[in-house]
Parts: structure tokens; sequence; C-alpha cells
């Protein structure tokens, strides 16, 4: 199994700011993904970040508001932009392996 | 097509008692369906999966039951635990394309009563 890293585990940010959360993984993978998951709700796949290319985002997501790094491939970076408080989530990177595992998440407030 | 819907919203058991948790999906191309379990101030943590080749798979106190005329799952806690007690998701990928995109339920917030 992969054991996933994430930093910060949570933050408090103002309006208007950005904050960048890190991914790191013990192990190399191929396919690693980023997750939004709003208060009390489910799993949205925002992008895949994909080793030395541009990420690949899913309807809804765009690469101005939530910009990918995926340098190599143990490591990622999910940057959320200019925020507001609809942005306030859990952000949660995940890998594949034989099977998709998960971060323990970034818990991200906007005020 | 692309949705996975998932009941009940929240459910309470009494410890012992069987917990069930049903999905449903509209795309016949997904071809794989786990199921993850998770704690508060944790990610999401895989807990049992199932292909469309099989119609039950049990894993101890866990099984999933699929019906693909249906287009239905559903994961069965037996002898339920306080310790189960956590948001459930289904989710559903069309596991043949690789791309590791999983669909999910909107989750299932199961209490265990002592």
């Amino acid at each position: 199994s992969a054991v996933i890293s994430q930093k910060p585990s949570r933050d408090i940010c103002q309006r208007g700011t950005s904050l960048t959360i890190q991914c790191q993984v013990d192990s190399q993978v191929t396919m690693m993904f980023w997750y939004r998951q709003q208060p009390g709700q489910s799993l949205t796949l925002i992008a895949t970040a994909n080793q030395g290319s541009e990420a690949t985002y899913e309807s809804g997501f765009v690469i101005d508001k939530f910009p990918i790094s995926r340098p190599n491939l143990t490591f990622s970076t999910l940057t959320v932009s200019n925020m507001s408080p609809e942005d306030s989530s859990i952000y949660l990177c995940s890998v594949k392996g034989g099977t998709q595992y998960f971060g323990p998440g970034t818990r991200l407030t906007v005020l | 097509q692309q949705q996975v819907k998932q009941s009940p919203q929240s459910l309470i058991v009494q410890k012992g008692g069987i917990s069930i948790i049903n999905c449903a999906y509209e795309n016949t191309a997904f071809d794989y369906f786990p199921w993850y379990q998770q704690f508060p101030g944790k990610g999401p943590a895989l807990l049992i999966a199932i292909r469309p080749d099989v119609s039950e798979k049990k894993e101890g106190r866990f099984t999933i039951s699929f019906n693909k005329s249906a287009k239905q799952f559903s994961l069965h806690i037996m002898d339920s635990q306080p310790g189960d007690s956590a948001t459930y998701f289904c989710a559903a990928s069309r596991g043949s394309s690789n791309t590791g995109k999983l669909i999910f339920g909107q989750g299932t917030t199961l209490q265990v009563k002592p």
C-alpha cells in the first residue's frame, strides 16, 4: 500500500489569497489525483496530475484557479488561487497503484 | 450517466445489528465498484471492492452484493460495532480505461449505538 502525506493538514486563509498544498507519496506512482470534498459532501475529482506535462482537469475546474505541478513520480502540489469562502473544503491527494489510496486531506477554511 | 446515487444519507444501527447501504449507477461502462470508509479528519480508506463478474464478495463482516441487471450494489456490515461508526462512500469507475477516475456516491453516515 502507498503512504501519502499532505501539508498543511489545515489552514485558515483570507479571501483573495492563494494556498499551495503539497502531496508526498512514499513510492513512485504513475497516477496521482486531486479531489475536493466540500463540507458534508462527497468527493469530486478536480484533476489528474501528470508527471512532466500539464494536468488534466475535470469539467468545472480550470488551471487558472487550481494550478497543479507534478515534478516527479512521488510529489505533487495543488494551488487554490484567489480564494473565496466557497473554496472552503477538504482537498485530498490520491494515488493509484493496484488500488486507489487517499491522503489524510487538507482542511481549508476561507474567511 | 456519470452519477452514482447512494442511500440512505444517514443510518443508526444497534450494536450487533446489520447495516445496509445501497448504491445505484447508470453508466453500464462502469466495471469497478469500491466502498470507502472515512473517519472524521481522515482520508477515505478502501474497505472492499467488486467487479461485475461476481454477484457477491465477502471480507470478514463486510459483504458487497451486486446486481448487474438492476445496476445496483450494496454494502452489508454484519454484527455492526461502535468502531464501524464512520461515513461510507460507494464509488464506480471504468477500470478498463485505467484512468483511476472514481465517481463517488453522496455518502452515508453510520452510527452504531452500543
